[in-house]
């Protein structure tokens, strides 16, 4: 367990529905981070939020939003959903403010679109 | 635009083989960290390096960052069947102001032949 959770770890849904995906970050980090892995895909930047506040954005669809709540979970909403949106979608927390480096990972949300 | 390449993108070695997966970035990093993701698993962190030149050593792994801030590599010594897997580099890019947000590199993904 690496103190990041994600929730659900598989979903199913049609094309044109909307999903929400959550993510309770570590305890204590501000920091919470989205990403999207394709099948044979990297990593692709999604959006970070730090202490309820978004920081940075990457390459997210209009069709995308996420926001982090005051107890510093985070969620994000996709809507209109096409096949292509079908991936693993990993959330990741770090604390650099304390100092501490790297991001952890959680086991991710696989969603497939039909 | 913020980009990190990283070749190749897939490598078959025997057990014992040496192994290495190279990153580049067009423009200067911050810092590159290394994250190794299992089959099925998430990714995991590794290293961070900082500095111009940087060489660090966790036993059979061997992490540089180039002179120029641009590039690095990941030397893996007498690959085992426990290297298989995916690793990333990842890049934080100057001027994005320190939000912590990594690019991460298409990644390499390893096969050990015992």
């Amino acid at each position: 367990d690496s103190g990041v959770t994600q929730t659900p770890k598989h979903l199913i849904t049609a094309t044109g529905q909307r999903v929400t995906l959550r993510c309770s970050p570590r305890s204590g980090d501000l920091s919470v981070y989205w990403y999207q892995q394709s099948l044979d895909q990297g990593l692709q930047f999604l959006i970070q939020y730090y202490n309820g506040e978004e920081r940075a954005k990457g390459n997210i669809l209009e069709r995308f939003s996420a926001q982090q709540f005051p107890d510093l979970h985070s969620e994000l909403n996709l809507s209109s959903l096409e096949l292509g949106d079908s991936a693993l979608y990993f959330c990741a927390s770090s604390a650099l403010d304390r100092g501490q480096d790297g991001y952890t990972f959680g086991s991710g949300t696989r969603l497939t679109v039909v | 635009g913020q980009q990190v390449m990283q070749i190749p993108q897939y490598q078959h070695v025997q057990e014992g083989e040496d192994f290495t997966t190279y990153c580049n970035s067009s423009t200067t990093l911050s810092n590159i960290q290394w994250y190794k993701q299992r089959p099925g698993g998430h990714p995991v962190f590794l290293i961070q390096l900082v500095k111009s030149g940087e060489v660090k050593k966790q036993k059979r792994l061997t992490f540089q960052f180039g002179e120029a801030k641009k590039n690095s590599s990941l030397h893996i010594t007498a690959t085992q069947t426990t290297d298989v897997g995916t690793y990333f580099c990842a890049g934080g890019f100057l001027g994005s102001g320190n939000t912590g947000k990594l690019i991460f590199g298409q990644g390499t993904t390893l096969q050990v032949k015992p």
